[in-house]
This record gives C-alpha cells, sequence and structure tokens, in this order.
C-alpha cells in the first residue's frame, strides 16, 4: 500500500546549526504538504508544494518538491529554540484524494 | 483557516467506560475527519464523518468501538466506547480546506485510560 516515510526519526542539533528532513512518498504526489507540531500540541498546516521541482521559503525555513514529485525536503538554516517540534509531511491519498496521509515525523530537538 | 474547538481537552478514564468528544468548526465543512495520535507516534486517521450519512472508517477501526455523529455542518462528536488502557492516545479532529485539502486540526483530546 502508499506509503509515506521521513528521515530522520530524531534530529538534536545545537542552536545556530542547521536541520533538513527527508520526506519520501512510495507514489507520485499531486502536492506535498508540511506540518509542524510544537510540543504539547497540535499539528499546525506550514505550506504546500505543487509543481514538480518546486522551492518555497519562509523566513528561515526551505521547502523543496522533487522533480519525480515523489519525495521533498524541509531546511532550516540557523535553528532557533522556537524550531523545536515535530515536522510531518503529508500527501493525498492514493484511493481518495479528499483524504491526506501523514508521513512518520522528524522530531527536532535544538539544545540552546 | 478555520478555528475549531474540541471539548473535553483532556481526561483520565477508567477502563471499560466511555468518553465522548466535541468538536466545533467555525464555518460549515462538508467533511471533518477524526485522528488519533499515539504517544511519540504519526497520525492515524480513524475516520471522515460526512453530514447527512453514516461516518468512513478506515481499515482496523468499526463503529461499535468509536461511534461517531454529525448532526450538522459544524460539529461532530466521536465517543470512544469500552476503553482499554490502549486506548490513550491524542483524538484529534481536523477540517479539509484549499485546493488540495489541506489539514486543520482542532486543539486536540489527550486521554488516558486507566
Amino acid at each position: 500500500g502508499q506509503q509515506v516515510m521521513q528521515i530522520p526519526q530524531y534530529q538534536h542539533v545545537q542552536e545556530g546549526e542547521d536541520f533538513t528532513t527527508y520526506c519520501n512518498s512510495s507514489t507520485t504526489l499531486s502536492n506535498i504538504q508540511w506540518y509542524k507540531q510544537r510540543p504539547g500540541g497540535h499539528p499546525v498546516f506550514l505550506i504546500q508544494l505543487v509543481k514538480s521541482g518546486e522551492v518555497k521559503k519562509q523566513k528561515r525555513l526551505t521547502f523543496q518538491f522533487g522533480e519525480a514529485k515523489k519525495n521533498s525536503s524541509l531546511h532550516i538554516t540557523a535553528t532557533q529554540t522556537t524550531d523545536v517540534g515535530t515536522y510531518f509531511c503529508a500527501g493525498p491519498r492514493e484511493t481518495s484524494y479528499d483524504k491526506v496521509i501523514f508521513g512518520p515525523g522528524t522530531s527536532l530537538s535544538v539544545i540552546p | 483557516s478555520a478555528v475549531i474547538s474540541q471539548k473535553p481537552s483532556r481526561d483520565i478514564c477508567q477502563r471499560g467506560t466511555s468518553l465522548t468528544i466535541q468538536c466545533q468548526v467555525d464555518s460549515q465543512v462538508t467533511m471533518m475527519f477524526w485522528y488519533r495520535q499515539q504517544p511519540g507516534q504519526s497520525l492515524t486517521l480513524i475516520a471522515t464523518a460526512n453530514q447527512g450519512s453514516e461516518a468512513t472508517y478506515e481499515s482496523g477501526f468499526v463503529i461499535d468501538k468509536f461511534p461517531i455523529s454529525r448532526p450538522n455542518l459544524t460539529f461532530s462528536t466521536l465517543t470512544v466506547s469500552n476503553m482499554s488502557p490502549e486506548d490513550s492516545s491524542i483524538y484529534l479532529c481536523s477540517v479539509g480546506q484549499g485546493y488540495y485539502n489541506e489539514q486543520f486540526f482542532g486543539p486536540g483530546t489527550r486521554l488516558t485510560v486507566l
């Protein structure tokens, strides 16, 4: 069945270091979405990517969608303690486009 | 984006009892989704709640265990029935918005079953 995978599962970085999480889908996706969940909070939608090779930036966050539309990455430049949380990628269900399948997430810890 | 509230925010329950979680949206939506997030895990879709029809359950989830109501376009409830400690999780409702169905979540209900 359809799978969405993310690596790494956990990442601990020193404040100021960069961070990257990678998302891989077993199927081609029409779009990919990224969410952030702070500790004790709920997932919050960050961004969506639609076009092959698309790159979008939100301040220190850079999101990329692969050429084959099966992978994506989120890169954070110069991490801050406010970046702590779990980052999930998600894409439409292969069998039902009105539903979303989430990756397992990458948990980011930032050491001050 | 839609504003979504959930009640209760957390609860501690005894095994064998049931808990009903409420989800309220500030606008009318066609579909509402119920997710479960076990500790340290990702989001698993339980069911889709459609107004005027029965909920659609995902594999591994059944109506007897997780009955859902959807009386109107802004409200839904999820009941966790005959609870066991394995039901201890965060339960989240969400709505999809935008062309690509971006998910907007309620704050979640943190359930502990003893």
